[in-house]
């Protein structure tokens, strides 16, 4: 069974704090995502990897960071977390086709709050 | 960056009622996706739809692709509790880097018993 699993469920963190959201998935899928979630505006793409320490920047990716050193892992860093970075967090993967959109699969999510 | 637009935002109907959700966009696609969100959960792939005019069934969700592949819509017949959840839709499409999807803000859909 397709497995895309996030390290958190919930967490707290301080203004200020560095903060690591990690995602790890078993399909051997190139591409990989973050998204973030907020009611209204749906999914907003953070950053996205499509190779081993390849990145490129979505739509929003003012205040976070990406590392991608395996394939199976990516993982989000807030560098220095604000309180307007509290939202749901969504990572994702997909096998690289062709040009025809390919189903995303979705992690659980992580619900940060920063205080 | 291409938009999606959903609507409506927010539905609230009884066990046995249609409904019908609209995803629309100014950007052509080349697919368009349907995924659906439960409290707590990531989304769900639904559907994927490639063909402009194309519909598909999933027992008792429609779903169809607009001719210019720029609009999509869902069709529920005599919804459950069960179809209770986040509606997203999401386009395919491809940028310097691969493929990609561009999602819609949701329709969130509560069925009562």
């Amino acid at each position: 069974d397709v497995k895309v699993t996030q390290s958190s469920r919930y967490l707290v963190k301080r203004t200020g704090e560095k903060v690591f959201l990690e995602c790890v998935q078993d399909m051997d899928h190139e591409n990989m995502f973050w998204y973030r979630q907020d009611p209204g505006l749906g999914l907003r793409l953070i950053y996205f990897s499509y190779d081993v320490k390849m990145k490129e920047k979505g739509d929003i990716p003012e205040g976070y960071s990406v590392s991608r050193e395996k394939k199976e892992r990516f993982s989000l860093i807030l560098e220095s977390a604000s309180t307007n970075q509290t939202s749901m967090y969504l990572c994702a993967s997909s096998l690289y086709t062709g040009a025809f959109g390919t189903e995303a699969f979705f992690g659980q999510g992580t619900r940060l709050t920063v205080v | 960056t291409q938009l999606l637009e959903q609507s409506p935002q927010f539905l609230s109907i009884q066990e046995g009622e249609n409904l019908t959700v609209y995803c629309n966009s100014s950007s052509v696609f080349s697919s368009l996706q349907w995924y659906r969100q439960e409290p707590g959960e990531g989304p769900v792939l639904l559907v994927t739809v490639v063909t402009g005019g194309e519909v598909k069934k999933l027992k008792r969700l429609t779903f169809q692709f607009g001719d210019a592949r720029k609009d999509s819509s869902l069709h529920i017949t005599a919804a459950q509790p069960g179809d209770t959840g986040l509606y997203l839709c999401a386009g395919g499409g491809w940028n310097n880097a691969g493929n990609m999807l561009t999602f819609g803000g949701g329709t969130r859909l509560m069925v009562k018993p």
